[in-house]
């Protein structure tokens, strides 16, 4: 079992919908969840990072975290075209060691 | 500062022959990473260095891997005699502090490496 899943998609929306993107995690020593997105060909670009459960927004995103569930989530509201791409979440802990591990992205299509 | 640069953006190369790729990170970032992404999957680490000292590196870092850091400044990624499992992209990323916990990391747009 991967300590991170992810569900890779793809997930196909229409414009203005509300997304909703989410990884479970197995490890109950991540301290630190971040979302990133990356375009094709290009490396991943930080979107939202939190280091707490509950939620935190930010425009049209909001990050949630579950620390009980083992459960984080990405929700795009008003999604554009532009938001097609691959959302990458990632958790960190210092417990024994550095580690982050990402979990495999979930590819998204905006259509107009 | 235009962000993390990574060159070059793409390397082809025959097996079997050394490669090195170079990143030069945010100036004022402490701590440098790589990470190697294939196909369909999430970036994977491999090393980090916190100034000049490598403090951890990767399982997944064989003998046939070495990476620099000289004078805390840009980095280098050598692959010596490389196998067609190699084949990746190859992200550099740096951060200030603790990459988890401050803002999280800033990626280079990668080294895309083909073996043939």
């Amino acid at each position: 079992q991967k300590e991170v899943e992810q569900d890779p998609g793809p997930l196909s929306v229409p414009e203005g919908a509300i997304v909703s993107l989410n990884c479970t995690y197995s490890n109950s020593a991540f301290q630190y969840f971040m979302w990133y997105r990356q375009y094709s060909r290009k490396g991943p670009e930080l979107l939202m990072y939190t280091y707490s459960s509950g939620n935190k927004e930010d425009g049209r995103f909001t990050a949630q975290v579950d620390k009980s569930s083992k459960y984080i989530s990405l929700f795009i509201r008003d999604s554009q075209p532009s938001d097609s791409a691959t959302y990458l979440c990632a958790m960190t802990t210092y417990t024994g060691g550095f580690k982050t591990i990402f979990g495999a992205g979930t590819r998204l299509f905006v259509k107009a | 500062d235009t962000g993390v640069s990574q060159d070059p953006r793409h390397k082809i190369t025959k097996r079997g022959q050394n490669v090195t790729f170079r990143c030069d990170p945010i100036s004022e970032h402490n701590r440098l990473y790589w990470y190697r992404q294939t196909l369909g999957q999430g970036p994977e680490f491999l090393t980090y260095f916190q100034n000049e000292a490598q403090l951890e590196k990767s399982r997944l870092l064989s003998d046939r891997f070495s990476a620099e850091r000289p004078k805390g400044s840009f980095s280098t990624l050598e692959i010596q005699r490389t196998e067609q499992g190699d084949s990746a992209m190859y992200l550099c990323a740096s951060s200030l502090g603790r990459g988890g916990g401050i803002g999280g990391y800033t990626f280079g747009s990668g080294t895309r490496l083909t073996v043939v």
